[in-house]
């Protein structure tokens, strides 16, 4: 089972930032968290992983807390289509348990 | 071709057929996998392949058979299967360092199989 709790949904005004938050409240030491999104009808597609420090990208930010127990992705500045499902996830090396994952909606 | 192609994008197969998934990689990857993604349901990894070898079944019924001849391919071969078994599947590489399994790198995903079991 996938061991992060997501909001089902979020709704984001286009331009603005869009914080999808991530709990992990039983993640181990070498565990990382993982962010991935699937725009309808596609594959994932791989946005950032971190262990504790805070990570940039050109997609995206993660921060994860001191404790380790949730996370936030940030999407700096959300267009349309960054409209998709974002799964955070929690895992030990290269087998990903995806959740249910967050249903972002970008609006114009 | 780039990135991780998949054929057929789509299948109907009757519950007595035998037909095989296929997933080609240009990545230069070394590791390959096989999800399955049911309606309403999360994404579920089936197989991993490091190096050409399976190295993680997880608990899938032997209708599904899985071969990696190479580390750029990947079929997915399917008999007798169920209308349940109906889902998209979707295949991913990544590039990995032994020991197997331990590394945190990005996995690259196919567009997917839509199979529909009748």
């Amino acid at each position: 089972d996938a061991k992060t709790t997501q909001p089902p949904s979020m709704d984001c005004a286009e331009g603005r930032a869009a914080n999808l938050p991530c709990n992990h409240s039983t993640i181990s030491g070498n565990e990382y968290v993982y962010w991935y999104r699937q725009i309808h009808s596609q594959g994932p597609q791989y946005i950032i992983h971190g262990l504790k420090n805070n990570e940039t990208n050109e997609m995206a930010s993660l921060i994860i807390t001191e404790d380790r127990k949730s996370s936030t992705l940030i999407l700096p500045h959300a267009t349309l289509r960054d409209t998709a499902v974002y799964y955070c996830i929690v895992s030990y090396g290269n087998k990903l348990v995806f959740g249910a994952g967050t249903i972002l909606r970008v609006k114009s | 071709e780039t990135g991780v192609t998949q054929t057929p994008r789509h299948l109907v197969m009757g519950m007595t057929n035998k037909k095989s998934l296929k997933c080609e990689q240009h990545l230069g990857h070394n590791a390959m996998y096989w999800y399955k993604q049911s309606a309403k349901k999360p994404l579920e990894l089936m197989f991993v392949y490091n190096f050409k070898e399976q190295t993680e079944n997880n608990s899938v019924p032997s209708r599904f058979s899985p071969e990696c001849p190479n580390s750029s391919h990947l079929f997915l071969h399917l008999h007798t299967l169920q209308p349940e078994d109906s889902a998209l599947y979707l295949c991913a590489s990544s590039q990995e360092e032994p020991p197997w399994g331990s590394s945190y790198n990005e996995q690259f995903f196919g567009p997917g199989t839509r199979l529909t079991v009748l």
